[in-house]
């Protein structure tokens, strides 16, 4: 059964860099939409960026100045860098593929 | 960018009802909604793409359907498992966005 998986740091301090990424396990991986995508309990869902299958990306402005957002086909990996952290990027990140599929999500907190 | 409310916000209902959420963007989006269904601790669940096409897998109770700026959520027949909270998205324009969300519980 396909599994999306994801890892990373969830305590990081103020001005660092967040690093997620995602892996899919027992599935496909080339060929789909894949975004990432935060949740916190102030501001809802908010969109962060995707890559399309063409290998184009695009972010959200709100944001633009400070992610990266890579693939890496070879490893069936998805990755997201955020910079320059303040205590607003805590929230649960998702990676979501084919505009369907959810990652579990991991609690990222920026905190002093 | 795209803003999107729904409403209600909240609701209370009970096994059986039929319940219908809304969803209104700011402008037009033709048809690219999506509806989602979380459940509180967990990643939450496509159900419905393209405003009205349902997902695999999901029950036929839930209907999708609208276009332009207006768009609904209907199911026919609350099950136990439905209790949870529903989002819109919006896909027609970048960057993408959700509503903020309808809890539906009992």
């Amino acid at each position: 059964q396909e599994q999306l998986q994801q890892w990373g740091a969830g305590l990081l301090k103020p001005s660092e860099t967040l690093s997620l990424t995602c892996g899919v396990f027992n599935g496909s991986f080339s060929g789909y939409y894949w975004s990432w995508i935060r949740q916190t309990p102030g501001k809802g869902l908010e969109w962060i960026g995707e890559i399309n299958p063409a290998g184009s990306i695009s972010y959200n402005p709100s944001l633009k100045s400070r992610v990266t957002i890579s693939i890496d086909t070879s490893k069936k990996q998805f990755s997201l860098k955020l910079i320059s952290l303040t205590a607003a990027d805590t929230a649960v990140y998702f990676c979501v593929k084919a505009r369907t599929y959810w990652g579990p999500g991991t609690l990222v907190t920026v905190s002093s | 960018d795209t803003q999107m409310t729904q409403s209600p916000s909240s609701l209370s209902a009970s096994v059986g009802d039929r319940v219908t959420i809304t969803c209104r963007a700011s402008q037009d989006i033709k048809i690219y909604l999506a509806w989602f269904q979380q459940k509180p601790g967990k990643a939450p669940k496509s159900l419905i793409y393209a405003a009205s096409n349902l997902q695999s897998g999901v029950p036929s109770r839930f209907r999708g359907s609208g276009s332009g700026t207006d768009f609904t959520l209907t199911i026919s027949s609350l099950h136990p498992e439905d209790f949870a909270t529903y989002y819109c998205q919006q896909y027609n324009t970048f960057p993408f966005t959700f509503g903020p969300g309808t809890k539906v519980d009992i």
